[in-house]
């Protein structure tokens, strides 16, 4: 156990439809990223928030969106599902953000499997 | 923008040894982190760069030149378990940015 916690483990759900995706960092841990990966692909970055805050965007479709709660958890929506969303989603945190070098490991939880039918 | 180019794959015979590159077209980066991934679960980190140099950690080592734009991870007295993907990865602006990995296959 990472101590990061990503629920559901699994999803199947239909093209157009809406999801949300949660994560819980590991305790003492400020930021938390979200990632997409595809069959053989690698690892997507899509956003990354520190404590509360959006701090970073990568390629994050418009129709997906996240946030950081108070308490640090995140949540990541998917919506207007279409076949090409299935994949793995990985929430990941670090202790730190920036320059901070605590900033470059991230513990990773075990993953959303999403498959759009 | 950034990119990290990694070989897609690599062969070793076990108790050999195996060195995975990672070059990139990126600068003002933190450092350069590696991860490993095993079929059906979810990356680990390894190993971090944060000056140009060799870190080692047991069996695994990794070294950066900011210079050459290059890093990579050795992997020593291969193991069947070792089989796995391996990322390298940096941290440029808050975004912790991936390569597409390399698939790591060790034959007995």
């Amino acid at each position: 156990d990472s101590g990061v916690t990503q629920t559901p483990k699994h999803l199947i759900t239909a093209t157009g439809q809406r999801v949300t995706l949660r994560c819980s960092p590991r305790s003492g841990d400020l930021s938390v990223y979200w990632y997409q990966q595809s069959l053989d692909q690698g690892l997507q970055f899509l956003i990354q928030y520190y404590n509360g805050e959006e701090r970073a965007k990568g390629n994050i479709l418009e129709r997906f969106s996240a946030q950081q709660f108070p308490d640090l958890h995140s949540e990541l929506n998917l919506s207007s599902l279409e076949l090409g969303d299935s994949a793995l989603y990985f929430c990941a945190s670090s202790v730190g953000s920036g320059a901070n070098s605590g900033a470059n490991v991230l513990t990773f939880g075990a993953g959303s499997r999403l498959t759009v039918l | 923008g950034q990119s990290l180019e990694q070989p897609s794959e690599v062969t070793a015979v076990e108790g050999a040894i195996v060195q995975i590159n990672c070059t990139y077209q990126t600068s003002g980066f933190y450092g350069l982190s590696w991860y490993q991934q095993h079929d059906g679960g979810a990356p680990t980190f390894l190993s971090y760069n944060g000056l140009d140099g060799l870190e080692e950690t047991g069996r695994f080592s990794s070294f950066l030149s900011r210079s050459d734009s290059y890093g990579y991870l050795l992997l020593q007295e291969l193991q069947m378990k070792d089989s796995a993907s391996y990322f390298c990865a940096v941290n440029r602006d808050d975004k912790i940015i991936f390569g597409k990995g390399t698939r790591l296959h060790i034959l007995p």
